[in-house]
């Protein structure tokens, strides 16, 4: 069965960092293209990143790019999500997500609360 | 960046009866590939969001046969033929063609 467990959320201050996880069970990990994707409270979803299989090729959205940046540990089938220079919109739920032509699993999600 | 725009936003439905769900992109969603890569999700009140579609007309495994996708280019639709009252949520369209990845507003389904 295809897991995917995310964790690292929390309450941060404007300007504070956090580093989500995402572990992955039930299929080969290295094999899939993994994306997170953020949903904001009671508002719609949007893609933030994507990471290739090997890991060498990293795609962000604008609203992210520079202060975000995707990795993964294939030899630990973890996806992670590092974030930095985190604004109060970035409070929402991320989501780790299986694939990004045709995303089929998703987590859970872990909540990321950005407060003074 | 591609704009995916849903109609109608509220649906309403009376239990067994069909519903629709119409997405339409700002660009054709045709892949270099020849694919087309429409998706759809259903988020239930309180889950995580679940893939029902895929490339346009695929339904994913373990999606009721209820469910159904359909279109080309730049103009899909999502049919219920009868809604259950486990079909109450929000459903977005989602394309995988074009960076960004975007999806639609969403549009929530009820029972009237």
């Amino acid at each position: 069965e295809v897991q995917l467990l995310e964790s690292g959320g929390g309450l941060v201050q404007p300007g504070g960092s956090l580093r989500l996880s995402c572990a992955a069970s039930g299929f080969t990990f290295s094999n899939y293209t993994m994306t997170w994707v953020r949903q904001a409270p009671g508002k719609g979803l949007e893609w933030v990143s994507t990471v290739v299989r090997s890991g060498d090729s990293t795609y962000h959205a604008d609203s992210v790019k520079g202060r975000f940046t995707i990795s993964r540990d294939n030899s630990r089938q973890t996806l992670f999500l590092q974030m930095n220079s985190l604004r109060v919109e970035d409070t929402a739920m991320y989501y780790c997500v299986r694939g990004i032509f045709a995303p089929d699993y998703w987590g859970q999600g872990t909540l990321v609360t950005v407060s003074p | 960046d591609v704009v995916m725009t849903q109609s109608p936003l509220s649906l309403p439905v009376t239990l067994g009866q069909p519903a629709s769900i119409s997405c339409r992109s700002s660009q054709s969603l045709v892949h270099s590939d020849g694919d087309t890569y429409l998706n759809w999700f259903q988020q239930r009140p309180g889950q995580s969001p679940r893939r029902l579609v895929y490339k346009v007309s695929k339904r994913a495994s373990g999606v009721p046969d209820r469910f159904s996708g359909s279109g080309s280019g730049t103009d899909f639709t999502l049919e219920i033929s009868r809604v259950e009252a486990e079909d109450v949520g929000i459903y977005y369209c989602m394309q995988g063609t074009h960076w960004p990845r975007t999806f639609g507003q969403g549009t929530k389904v009820e029972i009237k």
